[in-house]
């Protein structure tokens, strides 16, 4: 079952903030956090393992509400650097029968201007 | 030292040929994947696999298969290529994160651009 990214797009000034939204409609297990530059592989951010959890990595951090099955990536003070497309990836608990099976979201391109 | 490296990096093809693409791990992983990424960046699962269990996306065609000569390797054969099966192939390894079930940080390797004509 894929997660459902959004926005699509965000397009940002250096120094501004934004925040990615990744959503399910089946229970989580766990999300992961990539971020793909263009012509390159996708680099693991972060990995949320239990509800409420919340992780940072430099300025960007997450969070993850199990019960809404919900997780939010928030970049702040971004910098030329972040501009890349996010994807979160969801597994569900092993009882689903998808177990080890990371499914991404679409992606959300952000784009950092000067 | 690459932790995982697919070979080769690109690929040109016609229409119903077979390929492989091959992937080596050398980060002592248990499981590796196979993911497809087509021209809207969307990440398609197709194969988990480890030791014991392939698990295989219900989408992906028959055509697809991979094949694994030991756990640092996991191969993906394609028969009979369709224009379709464009896209940037990615293989990828991860480990359980410790003392609990679930997936830990994927590796990915370079990708496989495939181009089918």
């Amino acid at each position: 079952q894929q997660p459902v990214q959004s926005p699509q797009a965000v397009i940002l000034r250096e120094g501004e903030d934004a925040v990615i939204n990744c959503s399910s409609s089946k229970a989580l297990y766990s999300v992961h956090w990539y971020r793909q530059k263009h012509g390159e592989a996708p680099v693991f951010l972060m990995i949320l393992l239990k509800g409420g959890e919340q992780k940072g990595h430099d300025k960007i951090s997450a969070s993850f509400n199990e019960k809404k099955q919900q997780s939010s990536l928030y970049l702040t003070a971004s910098q030329l650097s972040y501009s890349g497309t996010y994807f979160c990836g969801t597994e569900m608990a092993p009882s689903s029968g998808s177990a080890r099976q990371l499914t991404f979201g679409s992606g959300t391109q952000l784009t950092v201007l000067p | 030292d690459t932790a995982v490296s697919q070979t080769p990096k690109y690929l040109v093809t016609q229409m119903g040929n077979d390929k492989s693409i091959k992937c080596e791990q050398n980060l002592g992983h248990d499981t590796m994947y196979w993911y497809k990424q087509d021209s809207k960046k969307f990440l398609k699962i197709m194969f988990s696999y480890n030791n014991k269990e392939l698990i295989i996306n219900e989408t992906v065609p028959n055509r697809f298969s991979p094949k694994s000569p030991d756990k640092a390797h996991l191969n993906l054969h394609i028969n009979s290529l369709e224009l379709g099966d464009s896209a940037v192939y990615f293989c990828a390894s991860s480990r359980l994160v410790g003392g609990s079930s679930r997936t830990g940080e994927l590796f990915f390797g370079e990708g496989s651009r495939l181009t089918v004509l």
